[in-house]
């Protein structure tokens, strides 16, 4: 069955480190994936995508994502967090071009000043 | 706003009423999806549309739970004999099929509670 499972719950950093949220998925076949971030009353948006071209994704607000097919893994990763970045991180799964997404528990992560 | 709107954002309900959402995707989008989300949990997938044709339901979708997209455009999602348990977000989001990638816009959901 595809799935996908993001590791932690909670992640908490203090504005100006390093994020790091991790994401692995369980699949058969070759996926598309990407990240979606929901802030408070907002709707979700995309972040980034992976979908079999450059291993190394970027997206936007400086984010970026790591395809590791030996380690089932699409950790996302910032090299400093801001205030602005406090909201809730989707790790998505799509197994068929233009069909359902399969959405993680989610990642929410919290920024200290 | 081009987004994806959905109507009302918010619906109070009593345990056994009838409630119907609204959603109304990006014009050019021919594919539309329902989500539900409760607190806590990430979306979990209801149902989806291509035009008017409902391609997919989730065993999540009891046969209370009924979705149309009668003329390819706007589309509704109608619980019957409301449950404490359907109690959620529900979020609509439509995309493009040609050349899509999997990338869905999200509306900003309808949340039911049921009391």
């Amino acid at each position: 069955a595809q799935s996908v499972t993001q590791l932690d719950s909670h992640v908490s950093v203090s504005e100006g480190t390093p994020v790091l949220l991790r994401c692995n998925y369980s699949s058969s076949y070759s996926p598309s994936l990407f990240w979606y971030v929901q802030h408070p009353n907002k709707g979700l948006q995309l972040l980034l995508k992976y979908t079999s071209a450059a291993t190394l994704v970027k997206g936007i607000n400086g984010f970026e994502a790591e395809f590791k097919k030996s380690e089932t893994s699409f950790h996302l990763t910032k090299p400093s967090a801001h205030m602005s970045d406090a909201a809730e991180y989707f790790c998505v799964v799509s197994f068929n071009q233009g069909g359902k997404l399969i959405f993680g528990q989610g990642t929410e992560l919290s920024v200290k000043p | 706003d081009t987004g994806v709107s959905q109507d009302p954002r918010h619906k109070i309900t009593k345990r056994g009423q009838n409630v119907t959402f609204r959603c109304d995707p990006i014009s050019e989008h021919n594919r539309l999806y329902w989500y539900r989300q409760t607190l806590g949990q990430g979306p979990e997938f209801l149902t989806y549309f291509q035009n008017e044709a409902q391609l997919e339901k989730s065993r999540l979708l009891s046969d209370r739970f009924s979705a149309e997209r009668p003329k390819g455009s706007f589309s509704t999602l109608e619980i019957q004999r409301t449950e404490q348990g359907d109690s959620a977000m529900y979020l609509c989001a439509s995309s493009l099929t040609s050349g899509n990638t999997g990338e869905l816009f999200f509306g900003e959901g309808s949340r039911l509670t049921v009391l």
